[in-house]
């Protein structure tokens, strides 16, 4: 199994709202990210867990709050979110350590939609 | 932040010619480099990683990287309209995978 696995695939949401997105995992990978990708832009690195401790938050907004459960889970929680946020969320996995650290294995994706 | 540099294209080859894409990097102290393809509407995939001056050859693919000059490049050998794609330059900089903007490669039958 080689999957990066995202949920929801889709997601509409307001700007009162309060949701997650999941991304599961079970390539025994011990670093796990998020990255933001908006239309003809490259994907912009949100958040890096190693060994399901927070270690990369780049000056992310709080209102995307990151959340490593266990080694195979990565949640990422939405909560008054603004229509600029809208774009699709991607979650990846590598290997730790050295060189390794850069060959990512990304789900499909969660596409956002903030109304 | 250091930069990785591409041109954004669109870049058009004609079926069965050799692509060329490029890509240049600020930091010196990068050490390793990727190449990611992105169908529209898809999540990046990798496709070639390089970490020492000289090319890597897989199947169709070359990988060139020129430490000294701070350059790295993809070469995609008889080019099939599948390969037609947004191909992503990234360098590892200090734990942190820095993407170029994108090189958008169309390849006509």
């Amino acid at each position: 199994d080689t999957e990066v696995t995202q949920t929801p695939k889709h997601l509409v949401m307001g700007m009162t709202n309060k949701k997650s997105l999941k991304c599961e995992q079970h390539m025994g990978h011990r670093a796990m990210y998020w990255y933001k990708q908006k239309a003809k832009k490259p994907p912009e690195l949100m958040f890096v867990y190693s060994y399901e401790k927070l270690s990369i938050n780049e000056s992310v907004p709080s209102r995307f709050s990151p959340e490593c459960p266990n080694s195979s889970l990565l949640n990422l929680h939405l909560h008054a979110l603004q229509p600029e946020d809208s774009a699709l969320y991607l979650c990846a996995s590598s290997p730790l350590g050295g060189a390794n650290t850069g060959e990512l294995f990304f789900g499909e994706g969660s596409r956002l939609t903030v109304l | 932040q250091k930069e990785v540099e591409q041109n954004s294209g669109p870049l058009s080859v004609p079926e069965g010619a050799i692509a060329s894409l490029n890509c240049t990097y600020s930091d010196r102290g990068s050490q390793s480099f990727f190449w990611y393809r992105q169908y529209s509407g898809k999540s990046p995939e990798l496709i070639m990683s390089i970490y020492s001056n000289g090319d890597k050859e897989d199947g169709r693919f070359t990988a060139q990287l020129n430490k000294a000059s701070q350059y790295v490049s993809l070469l995609i050998r008889d080019s099939q309209p599948s390969d037609s794609a947004t191909y992503l330059c990234a360098a590892n900089q200090g734990g942190k995978l820095i993407f170029g903007q994108g090189t958008e490669l169309s390849v006509k039958p």
